[in-house]
Order: C-alpha cells, then structure tokens, then sequence
C-alpha cells in the first residue's frame, strides 16, 4: 500500500514564529487533504490540494505531485494552532489513507 | 455548513455493555465512514457505506456492527467490547464514493472498563 511520512514528528514554537510541515507519499494520489486536530479530537479541514498552492489567512499548502510530497506553511503562528497536523491521501478508487502526524507545541 | 455530528462526545462501558456511537450529517452526502484512533496515532479506517450499503469493512471485529438506517444517519452499535478497544471513533462523510473532500465529526471518546 501507499506510504505517507510526515515530518518532523514533533515541532516546538515560539508565538508568532513561521513553520513549515512536510508530507511525503510514495504513489501517484488523486486527493490529498490536510488537517489539524485540536486537543479535543476534531479533525478540521485545512485544505483539499492533490496539486497546485492554495492560501487561507495564515495558513498556505502546496502540492508538488510529480514529485511526491506536500508541504503546509504557517505563519505568525499562535497557541490555538497546537495541536496534531496530519495528511491524508487516496489512490485510486482507494479510501484516505492519513499519514503519521506533526505534533505542534506553540507557547506564548 | 460541513457539519458532522456524533453522540455521545464520551462513552465509558464495562465488558458486558451493549451501547450505540450515532453520527449525523444533513449535508446530502451518500458517503460515509468510520474511524477508530488510538491514542497518539493516526485514524484507521473500519467501515465505508455507500448510499447506505456497506461497501467495506476493514475487516473488524463482529462485535462492532455499524448500520446506516438512512442516508443522514450512522450508527456503530458496540457489544461485548475489549479494554483495548479503547479510542476516538470517528465518523466522516463526503458527497459520494466518487468525490474526494471528507469531512469529519468531533468524535466518541469510547473508554471500555
């Protein structure tokens, strides 16, 4: 099956510093998602980008499918980003298939 | 409004319990999943239902046994549980088995004693 590493595995920040994740995934995918889970366990949607860059406020993700991996930007990062990031993808007529995840720690 | 809904938000049985995870969406999605995620990994998938029929089961124990009574609803009826089936269940869903976007509810933090 298709693998998908995440790195790093953990990532401490100071408040308003910038950081960048990084997904790699071993096969072509027709869909590639981003998501951040809050301490309480919710699972929210950053962003849909099997390809292409896309940009929500502070957040920005791009997608290099030819060469296999994703990256997530965050900027002048706050304490409400801690939290897991975690990508997933599908193949095929496959289902989401989610990578190891990103623990963020940004403290004031 | 992508809004999943799933109760109870916490679940504490003992080993004999018989009890049922629901989730909800009135979005129009025929796409729907159940995850179990344990602690500091990332979600597994367990089943998929689509337009209400069981399409996978990733090959979970029987006594976990989802149904979907119609195309708004999920549920996940549980009995005769493990202490290591302890975890978030989550629900998801998405427009159709051929689309792409999930999204997710907040999850059933389930503790088996």
């Amino acid at each position: 099956g298709i693998q998908v590493e995440q790195s790093p595995p953990d990532l401490i920040l100071q408040e308003g510093a910038n950081s960048t994740l990084r997904c790699n995934f071993s096969d072509s995918v027709n869909n590639l998602q981003w998501f951040h889970q809050n301490p309480w366990g919710q699972l929210i949607n950053l962003f849909y980008i099997p390809s292409g860059t896309k940009q929500n406020g502070r957040l920005s993700a791009t997608t290099v499918a030819t060469e296999r991996y994703s990256l997530l930007y965050i900027s002048s990062s706050q304490t409400t980003d801690s939290g897991v990031y975690f990508c997933a993808v599908q193949t095929g007529a496959n289902n989401l298939f989610f990578g190891t995840g990103t623990r963020l720690t940004v403290i004031p | 409004d992508t809004e999943v809904t799933q109760t109870p938000k916490h679940l504490v049985m003992g080993m004999t319990n018989k009890k049922s995870l629901k989730c909800e969406q009135h979005m129009g999605h025929r796409a729907m999943y159940w995850y179990k995620q344990k602690a500091k990994k990332p979600p597994e998938l367990m089943f998929v239902y689509s337009y209400e029929k069981l399409s996978i089961n990733e090959s979970v124990p029987s006594r976990f046994s989802p149904e979907c009574p119609n195309s708004s609803l999920l549920n996940l009826h549980l009995h005769a549980l493990q202490p290591e089936d302890s975890a978030l269940y989550l629900c998801a869903s998405k427009t159709g088995p051929l689309s792409y976007e999930q999204y997710f509810g907040p999850g059933t933090r389930l503790t088996v004693t």
